[in-house]
């Protein structure tokens, strides 16, 4: 089994619906991530969080919300979803060396999302 | 504004052709690390260099973090289709209490048999 999941794989929705991608860890990672991709612009970051109580803004988080619901969930919600949001989405995982040199993150296989 | 730059961001060869791929910064990282995402998958960690002037192998994959630790070389000797993907570097720094990696922007390689 995958060690990320998120649902769905794969969603089109009309502009001005609320959405929600869902995102699942069993690695028992506290830092989880939400990055959207776009051709030409590698990963960009939208949230973050350390832990259940920690949520934090990334470089492009208007527009976005999202909600750690336990450890292992990170869900990530388009409250209007525009057309210039269709991307393809990430949810990630990671942990700190004990050195703190060296952040590996793990990814899910990601969301297509397509706004019309 | 953090940035990672990587080139070329596109790149096509023939099997058995070598290429190299660079990511540069003016930003120092304490860590380095190069993905590779297929269609369809996220990105899959290959390598994280640590030490400037670091190079690690990886069978036909080589890798190297500059003497300054703002840049870095992916080199892959004698290209199969199976190398065929994105290849993405990420800058970290050392106990990030921004807990992100940089991104560079990728680079698609295409290996035609």
């Amino acid at each position: 089994d995958a060690d990320v999941t998120q649902t769905p794989r794969n969603r089109i929705t009309k502009t001005g619906k609320r959405i929600m991608l869902e995102c699942s860890q069993t690695k028992g990672h506290d830092r989880m991530y939400w990055y959207r991709q776009d051709p030409g612009l590698g990963l960009r970051l939208i949230y973050y969080s350390f832990d259940v109580k920690d949520i934090n803004k990334g470089e492009i988080s208007d527009g976005y919300s999202v909600s750690r619901q336990a450890q292992a969930k990170f869900s990530l919600s388009l409250e209007s979803a525009i057309p210039n949001q269709t991307a393809l989405y990430f949810c990630a995982t990671s942990v700190l060396s004990s050195s703190g040199t060296q952040e590996t993150q793990y990814f899910g296989p990601g969301t297509r999302l397509l706004v019309l | 504004t953090q940035l990672l730059e990587q080139s070329p961001q596109f790149l096509s060869i023939q099997e058995g052709e070598n290429l190299t791929v660079y990511c540069n910064s003016s930003s120092v990282f304490s860590s380095l690390q190069w993905y590779r995402q297929e269609p369809g998958e996220g990105p899959v960690l290959l390598v994280t260099v640590v030490t400037g002037g670091e190079v690690k192998k990886l069978k036909r994959l080589t890798f190297q973090f500059g003497d300054a630790r703002k840049d870095s070389s992916l080199h892959i000797t004698a290209a199969q289709p199976g190398d065929t993907g994105l290849y993405l570097c990420a800058g970290g720094f050392r106990f990030s209490n921004t807990g992100k990696l940089i991104f560079g922007q990728g680079t698609t390689l295409q290996v035609k048999p």
